[in-house]
């Protein structure tokens, strides 16, 4: 069975240090992997995706995310943090080829920003 | 174009009740996905909607049910409410194919008292 871990439940950091979360996956096959935010009262928003091919993905709001298939890794990466990312972020793995939508979540890491 | 849109926002039930919740996705979007997220279990996949056809099932209790109408509008149910289902519930909609991007709508927040 597909999981997700986020062994972070909290981190902080101050505005404009560098931010890395977390991500370990467990997948049989080559997974779709996915990096979504959510802001308290809204609903998830997509920052990026990973299905093949180049192994470091940009996304928005200048993060970006690496795939190591070695390490079963895929961590979020902002060099600059801004008061306004302060939220929840969730990691998660989907299937790959014909298999719908169904993702698997982790548990998610609370972003607190210092000013 | 409007995003997803879902009904109520808000809900208020007591025990042994049933419920329906509402999800408009994006105009074009076939595929509709429902996600139930509480503090102790996080988010977990309810069920997939693609062109009226149940497409995934998660691992939830058949008093979980849902259905998508021919404008790809998805209801959810849930019959005998329990405590335990007081959560957000999510849906999610995309063009159908696993490598579109799934849209989130904001939720409807139910609490079982």
């Amino acid at each position: 069975a597909q999981s997700v871990t986020q062994p972070d439940i909290h981190i902080t950091v101050s505005e404009g240090a560098s931010l890395e979360l977390r991500c370990n996956y467990s997948y049989g096959a080559t997974p779709y992997l996915f990096w979504y935010v959510q802001s308290p009262g809204q609903g998830l928003q997509l920052l990026l995706k990973y299905f093949s091919g180049d192994t470091l993905v940009q996304g928005i709001k200048g993060f970006e995310a690496e795939f190591k298939r070695s390490q079963s890794s895929f961590n979020l990466r902002k060099p600059s943090v801004h008061w306004s990312d302060a939220a929840e972020y969730f990691c998660a793995v989907g299937p790959s080829g014909g298999g719908g939508n169904k993702l698997t979540f982790g548990t998610g890491t609370q972003l607190k920003v210092e000013l | 174009k409007a995003g997803v849109t879902q009904t109520p926002r808000y809900l208020i039930k007591t025990r042994g009740q049933q419920v329906t919740l509402s999800c408009s996705p994006i105009s074009g979007h076939r595929s509709v996905s429902w996600y139930q997220q509480t503090p102790g279990q996080g988010l977990q996949f309810l069920f997939e909607y693609f062109s009226e056809t149940q497409r995934n099932k998660g691992n939830f209790p058949g008093r979980f049910s849902g259905r998508q109408f021919s404008n790809s509008r998805s209801e959810m149910n849930v019959s005998t409410l329990e405590l335990g289902d007081s959560a957000l519930y999510l849906c999610a909609s995309s063009q159908g194919d696993n490598t579109d991007t799934q849209y989130f709508g904001p939720g409807t927040r139910l609490t079982v008292l």
